[in-house]
């Protein structure tokens, strides 16, 4: 078990980029999600899915947030025009049942400028 | 899950006391109870949960307590030791439909004193 990874750790990018994170969860997990944190809140809720499947996204998400997960292995989160409001710790989790742990990433860290 | 409230927000305890979170929630389709806990710049780390048809669970110095007729469950330490300090954050899920979401609470900021 090598853990959920994501890369890059850390991206500092200018207002108006458009940005893409990964995330390769543990290989027999088939759930993945994608939350945000802030300095000071809980992780917020972004997109799930299962397998290749995207089944929830948040009605808070704005449309130039998108997220894939084409072969149901890892998974892209992509901002598109970012603004100072992106800023934010993404995070990255998997699990392998309904009722199982969910196991988190050490994150991708966004600044925008 | 839905609206979910962690009381307090800030709680700081002599190092051997006990020290007990609570969580609320709106969602009576709600079915698993986990608790976080996140360390400074790390990310978070499961370490208990409870399902609805258990009313409590207990491993080591940590414990949790669901009252599924109030909406609320509760994570409880005892013999608080200084590595204990760190954010910790509920997060109930539904078991409704198309619900798949964890919603995290807003985290509850424990110092544990020497």
């Amino acid at each position: 078990d090598t853990g959920v990874s994501q890369d890059p750790r850390h991206k500092i990018t200018k207002r108006g980029q458009n940005v893409t994170f990964r995330c390769d969860p543990i290989s027999e997990h088939n759930r993945l999600y994608w939350y945000r944190q802030t300095l000071g809140q809980g992780p917020e809720f972004l997109t799930y899915f299962q397998n290749e499947a995207q089944l929830e996204k948040s009605r808070l998400l704005s449309d130039r947030f998108s997220a894939e997960r084409p072969k149901g292995s890892f998974s892209t989160l992509e901002i598109q025009r970012t603004e100072q409001g992106d800023s934010a710790m993404y995070l990255c989790a998997s699990r392998s049942s309904e009722g199982s742990p969910l196991h988190f990433g050490n994150g991708t860290r966004l600044t925008v400028t | 899950g839905e609206n979910v409230e962690q009381h307090p927000s800030t709680l700081s305890v002599q190092e051997g006391d006990s020290a007990v979170i609570k969580c609320t929630y709106s969602d009576s389709a709600s079915n698993y109870f986990p608790w976080y806990k996140q360390e400074l710049g790390k990310r978070p780390q499961l370490i208990i949960d409870i399902r609805s048809n258990v009313g409590e669970k207990k491993d080591q110095r940590i414990a949790v307590t669901l009252n599924k007729t109030a909406k609320h469950f509760s994570l409880h330490i005892t013999e608080t030791q200084p590595e204990d300090s760190a954010v910790y954050f509920c997060a109930p899920k539904s078991s409704g439909g198309s619900n798949y979401k964890l919603t995290f609470g807003k985290g509850t900021l424990l110092t544990v004193n020497p």
